[in-house]
């Protein structure tokens, strides 16, 4: 049972625009959830982050948001840039937990 | 600062071998992971280490040993390998009170 799904494999933008990847979650115990982005022969980097007391975090041209009624976060990178091509986890975590369960990812690619 | 290393970068093994794979952080964390990354699963815990002396389960721990040596070092270990163990393993780390995981490079594992 996937308790946190990345629908999209991949997602092609033009650089500029804006790039949206999507997460869903099943896990109503699930109260913290980050976005690592992860280059090829790279271990992922951590992005983002955000609480389920808040419905939005931004960080520069990333911004992560919430919606904890529906169990879905998004990720939006405005503007996209070339360098931002690279594989997107998303993951979660629950309260006096030490787990984090991952999403299968999507590979976003930009496009110059 | 060298944050999270691993030992090997590549292995090959033939079915029926044995191998450690090493993991060590510099960040004085308390917790530390172990993934692995195969195509279209996403990161997938194996185990964990909330601190030192103490280790759980993940998601897929059958196949795997683990030691936690130290605070620094957290050893994976697969007593006989098999073919579905070929993959990519992450060993990430975690500070007390941090939400977020540093991930090292990665082994990149074949199992013939």
């Amino acid at each position: 049972d996937q308790q946190v799904k990345q629908n999209s494999p991949s997602l092609s933008v033009q650089e500029g625009r804006i790039s949206i990847l999507n997460c869903d979650y099943t896990n109503s115990m699930f109260d913290y959830f980050l976005w690592y982005k992860k280059y090829p022969a790279e271990g992922p980097t951590f992005l983002i982050s955000i609480s389920s007391i808040k419905d939005k975090n931004e960080d520069g041209r990333f911004t992560v948001f919430l919606n904890k009624s529906a169990k879905h976060l998004s990720l939006h990178i405005v503007p996209s840039q070339p360098g931002d091509s690279a594989v997107y986890f998303c993951a979660a975590s629950g309260a006096g937990t030490y787990k984090y369960i991952f999403g299968t990812g999507t590979r976003l690619k930009v496009l110059a | 600062n060298a944050g999270v290393t691993q030992t090997p970068k590549f292995q090959v093994l033939k079915t029926g071998q044995s191998m450690t794979l090493q993991c060590a952080q510099d960040m004085n964390h308390n917790s530390m992971y172990w993934y692995r990354q195969d195509p279209g699963m996403g990161l997938r815990l194996i185990y964990y280490s909330a601190s030192e002396g103490t280790t759980d389960k993940g998601e897929v721990p059958n196949g795997y040993n683990v030691s936690r040596l130290n605070k620094r070092e957290f050893s994976l270990r697969l007593e006989s390998a098999a073919p579905s163990q070929t993959s990519v393993y992450f060993c990430a780390s975690r500070g007390t009170g941090e939400e977020t995981q540093y991930f090292g490079p990665g082994t990149r594992l074949l199992v013939l």
